[in-house]
């Protein structure tokens, strides 16, 4: 069935420093492909998505692109700050139906 | 943000009692959901509902009960609950109408735990 496969946390970074969190699946077809993100005590919130191959999602400095021959879709910031402190979450959803499967969460850690 | 409330935001509850959450929206989206997240295993689907008395299984539905009679609530229902339930429970929305599923909006959460 569908998966998706990240990087195994807690990740500790300095300010300032590159991040990145790597994020691969396995699907039929062609999924779209989201980055969720949840900050201490809240729910998940969008961070960015790409619904075809070589899409590029981007948001608040981060940015990641869907990467069919790889199937991949690696996080990427470059220069990461205390406030992004938070789980990031890998997820697919197939065009067909609502569903998403989610990865199991990179847990950040920004250190000033 | 989307309008959407969970109540109660924590519950402790003992083994073998019936417990309900609720998940309420304010924004009219056609599609909503149930998840769990337990450390290692990210969130995974209990149910989902894609329709006012509509609703399917997800990958995780064993001992869990949903019902929808109007758009804006969707009760996840623990019949009998268990140790093994514990978990947080977040609820999502997408699909306003005419649009596509792409998006899910989530909820802030239930913490239940099931002594």
């Amino acid at each position: 069935g569908d998966s998706v496969t990240q990087m195994e946390g807690p990740v500790t970074l300095s300010e300032e420093a590159f991040l990145t969190i790597n994020c691969t699946y396995t699907a039929t077809g062609y999924p779209s492909l989201f980055w969720y993100v949840q900050y201490p005590g809240e729910g998940l919130q969008l961070l960015l998505k790409a619904t075809k191959a070589d899409d590029k999602g981007s948001n608040k400095g981060f940015e990641a692109t869907y990467r069919k021959e790889t199937t991949s879709f690696h996080l990427e910031k470059g220069s990461v700050q205390v406030s992004d402190s938070a789980v990031y979450f890998c997820a697919l959803k197939h065009n067909q139906g609502g569903k998403l499967i989610f990865g199991q969460g990179t847990e950040l850690s920004v250190k000033p | 943000d989307a309008g959407i409330t969970q109540s109660p935001r924590h519950k402790v509850t003992e083994t073998g009692t019936p417990v309900t959450l609720r998940c309420h929206q304010t924004e009219n989206h056609r599609y909503m959901y149930w998840y769990r997240q337990d450390p290692g295993h990210g969130l995974r689907l209990i149910h989902y509902s894609y329709g006012v008395k509509d609703t399917d299984k997800g990958e995780v539905s064993d001992g869990y009960s949903v019902s929808r009679s109007k758009t804006e609530d969707f009760l996840l229902t623990l019949e009998s609950a268990t140790s093994s339930q514990t978990s947080v429970y977040f609820c999502a929305i997408s699909a306003p109408r005419g649009a596509s599923t792409d998006t899910q909006y989530f909820g802030p959460g239930t913490r239940l735990t099931v002594l």
